[in-house]
C-alpha cells in the first residue's frame, strides 16, 4: 500500500467522449503528477502539479488536463477521447520543498481507461 | 532527452534461480527507483537508489552513477517475483522533476 488512491480503477469510454480521473496522494505529500502507460510500454509522464498549478508537462495534447485542489488531491482529464488514449494512468505523489521535487514518487493502482 | 534501456527485455527463471536486470542511462539524472508492477498494473517500490548498494530481503540494488548504469539483484527468485521490472531515473528540469522509465524487463518465474 503505497497510500495513493485513484478512481475510477477502469473505465469504458466511446470516442469523442470526456473522461475524468481522481488521485489522492499519500499522507504529507504536496506534488501530484500523471502518467500514461500503454500496453507493453513504461509510463509516459503528462504533467506534474504543485500549489495548485501545473509545473511541468511531457508531450501531450492541450486536450490532456488536470487540476491540484488544496488537500493535494488532483484530477486528470482529457476531452476528446481517441482510440489512442485507451491506456492504464497512473497518479503520482511526492514532496516539493523549493524548486526541487524531493524523495521518491509513489504510484497509486492506477485507473485503465478503454476507449471504443 | 535522456534514454533509459533496460535488459534483458524478457528473462524465465526456475524458482530458486538468481538473475541481474541492467538498466543503462544516456545523462547524468538527480535520482534512480525501480519499481516491481504486478498483474494488476501497481507499481511497487523496490528501492531509491541515486547511487551505492541496498539491499531489502533477496533484492539489492547497486547504483553506479558516474558510470550511467544500475543493476537489480533477485535471488532465489520466487513465483511471486514475477511481473515487470521498470527502471525510472529523475531528471530535475524547468522546475520540476519527471521519472523516465525504461522499457522495463518481463520476468516470469515458474515452479
Amino acid at each position: 500500500e503505497t497510500g495513493v488512491t485513484q478512481s475510477p480503477t477502469h473505465l469504458i469510454k466511446t470516442r469523442g467522449q470526456q473522461v475524468t480521473l481522481r488521485c489522492s496522494s499519500q499522507s504529507g505529500h504536496n506534488t501530484v503528477s500523471w502518467y500514461q502507460q500503454a500496453l507493453g510500454q513504461g509510463p509516459q509522464f503528462i504533467f506534474q502539479y504543485y500549489r495548485e498549478e501545473e509545473n511541468g508537462r511531457g508531450n501531450f495534447p492541450p486536450r490532456f488536463s488536470g487540476l491540484q485542489f488544496p488537500n493535494y488531491s488532483s484530477e486528470l482529464n482529457v476531452n476528446a477521447l481517441e482510440l489512442d488514449d485507451s491506456a492504464l494512468y497512473l497518479c503520482a505523489s511526492s514532496t516539493t520543498s523549493g524548486r526541487a521535487n524531493t524523495g521518491e514518487l509513489f504510484f497509486g493502482e492506477g485507473s485503465r481507461l478503454t476507449v471504443l | 532527452g535522456i534514454q533509459v534501456e533496460q535488459s534483458p527485455p524478457d528473462l524465465i527463471l526456475q524458482e530458486g534461480a538468481n538473475s541481474t536486470l541492467r538498466c543503462n542511462f544516456s545523462d547524468s539524472v538527480n535520482n534512480l527507483q525501480w519499481f516491481h508492477q504486478n498483474p494488476w498494473g501497481q507499481l511497487i517500490n523496490l528501492f531509491y537508489i541515486p547511487s551505492g548498494t541496498k539491499q531489502n530481503g533477496r533484492l539489492s540494488a547497486t547504483t553506479v552513477a558516474t558510470e550511467r548504469y544500475s543493476l537489480l539483484y533477485i535471488s532465489s527468485s520466487q513465483t511471486t517475483d514475477s511481473g515487470v521490472y521498470f527502471c525510472a531515473v529523475e531528471r530535475f528540469s524547468g522546475g520540476y522533476n519527471k521519472l523516465i522509465f525504461g522499457a522495463g524487463t518481463r520476468l516470469a518465474v515458474h515452479p
